[in-house]
């Protein structure tokens, strides 16, 4: 099974609709994060929490909302969802590394989410 | 100025040659640094981290750090077509654990 699972994989929804995506993880990490992806523009990050207790923004936080429910999991809404959210979001997750060196984000495989 | 620059590619090279990725960043205090490959529609998978000056080597893959320029490489060597992909740069960001990531570039590996 997989260590980072994202759920749905596939989303089309309207305009003006509350979507929720929601991520899990088994690789006992404290720290996760959201990421959305456009073509060409890299990866650009959401929010991330470092612990259940911990909320940040990060760059393009406007439009969206989190919520970590548990070590394990991390879910993402957009409110009220418009087109331009149309992207490929990904949920990351890290923890530390034995020996200090830098830690190591290990992707879900993604949801790909439809605004029309 | 994006805190990570990666020229978009595409970068076209030969089965069997160097493939050399570049990517410059603009913060000097910035300690990690990451390349992940991606394939298209697939999520990005590390392939090498470096956080000291200097070549770290992974079997075919040979990261290059150069913090007095404030660039990062990476060289594929033996190329395959099954590398043909986008390469992540990133680095850690102001927070320490989250990560800037560049735009990508887009390598073919031709037969």
């Amino acid at each position: 099974d997989a260590d980072v699972t994202q759920t749905p994989r596939n989303r089309i929804t309207k305009t003006g609709k509350r979507i929720m995506l929601e991520c899990s993880q088994t690789k006992g990490h404290d720290r996760m994060y959201w990421y959305r992806q456009d073509p060409g523009l890299g990866l650009q990050l959401i929010y991330y929490s470092f612990d259940v207790k911990d909320i940040n923004k990060g760059e393009i936080s406007d439009g969206y909302s989190v919520s970590r429910q548990a070590q394990a999991k991390f879910s993402l809404s957009l409110e009220s969802a418009i087109p331009n959210q149309t992207a490929l979001y990904f949920c990351a997750t890290s923890g530390p590394s034995w020996g200090g060196g830098p830690d190591t984000q290990y992707f879900g495989p993604g949801t790909r989410l439809t605004v029309l | 100025q994006k805190e990570v620059e990666q020229n978009s590619g595409p970068l076209s090279v030969p089965e069997g040659a160097i493939a050399s990725l570049n990517c410059t960043y603009s913060d000097r205090g910035s300690q990690s640094f990451f390349w992940y490959r991606q394939y298209s529609g697939k999520s990005p998978e590390l392939i090498m981290s470096i956080y000291s000056n200097g070549d770290k080597e992974d079997g075919r893959f040979t990261a290059q750090l150069n913090k007095a320029s404030q660039y990062v490489s990476l060289l594929i060597r033996d190329s395959q077509p099954s590398d043909s992909a986008t390469y992540l740069c990133a680095k850690n960001s102001n927070s320490g654990y989250a990560l800037n990531f560049g735009k990508g570039t887009s390598l073919l590996v031709t037969p």
